[in-house]
């Protein structure tokens, strides 16, 4: 199955600093990239989809000036979390997607973020 | 919005079989079914995922109803590291995939 990589796997940041998120399809061609946050007990909630290319299309309720996503090639997505505040503090997971079931089924580790 | 419904929590018996349910009676003709997992602090793992007929691997057996409005988990001998959240969730070609509440499942000794 496809090999899903984040970087970093965890990161705290201040309060106002922006954090760049890696997603990385090491074996896969992903032309499509969801992105999701989860909330601690809570379930995993997507964010917004990107096609390589072009602009994601957020989900209701997900500032896209906040949590701007770069989706610039088949192996790497970026999510950047701007001028983050507590509250952003979350779990955030990508998903590469575009393939057929059996290469777009795997979750990427997941990075956690802490904004002090 | 997720379009399964689970228990919110089982307990299984180490060595046991755990037979987690899933209700999706909105589910579409083309819509399959996929199961995952999620470990403390770690990114969900995918177990096994069906459309109309019943799956068996290596983690995990899929049993799916005639009119497909449910379904079962099965994993077949429990152990400690089963323990988890169990997610159901229907998607067409798993290009939209949303997660409900999952089932915390707690095996015991």
């Amino acid at each position: 199955g496809a090999v899903v990589s984040q970087h970093p796997s965890w990161v705290i940041c201040k309060s106002g600093t922006s954090v760049k998120i890696e997603c990385r399809s090491l074996d896969f061609q992903a032309t499509t990239m969801f992105w999701y946050r989860q909330f601690p007990k809570q379930s995993l909630m997507l964010m917004a989809t990107s096609n390589e290319g072009s602009k994601a299309t957020y989900e209701q309720g997900v500032e896209k000036d906040k949590f701007l996503i770069n989706h610039a090639s088949l192996t790497l997505s970026t999510l950047t979390v701007t001028s983050a505040h507590p509250e952003d503090s979350s779990f955030y997971i990508c998903r590469p997607g575009g393939g057929s079931i059996q290469e777009t089924q795997y979750f990427g580790p997941g990075t956690r973020l802490l904004v002090l | 919005d997720a379009k399964t419904t689970q228990p919110p929590s089982m307990d299984c018996a180490e060595g046991r079989a755990a037979n987690l349910p899933c209700n999706h009676s909105t589910i579409s003709g083309n819509e399959y079914v996929y199961w995952y997992r999620q470990i403390h602090s770690q990114g969900p793992q995918y177990i096994i995922h069906g459309l109309k007929n019943n799956e068996t691997n290596e983690m995990a057996s899929l049993i799916i109803t005639e009119d497909r409005k449910s379904s079962t988990l099965i994993l077949p001998h429990a152990t400690l590291r089963d323990t988890a959240v169990y997610y159901c969730i229907v998607s067409y070609n798993n290009n939209d995939m949303r997660f409900g509440a999952g089932t915390r499942l707690t095996v015991k000794p």
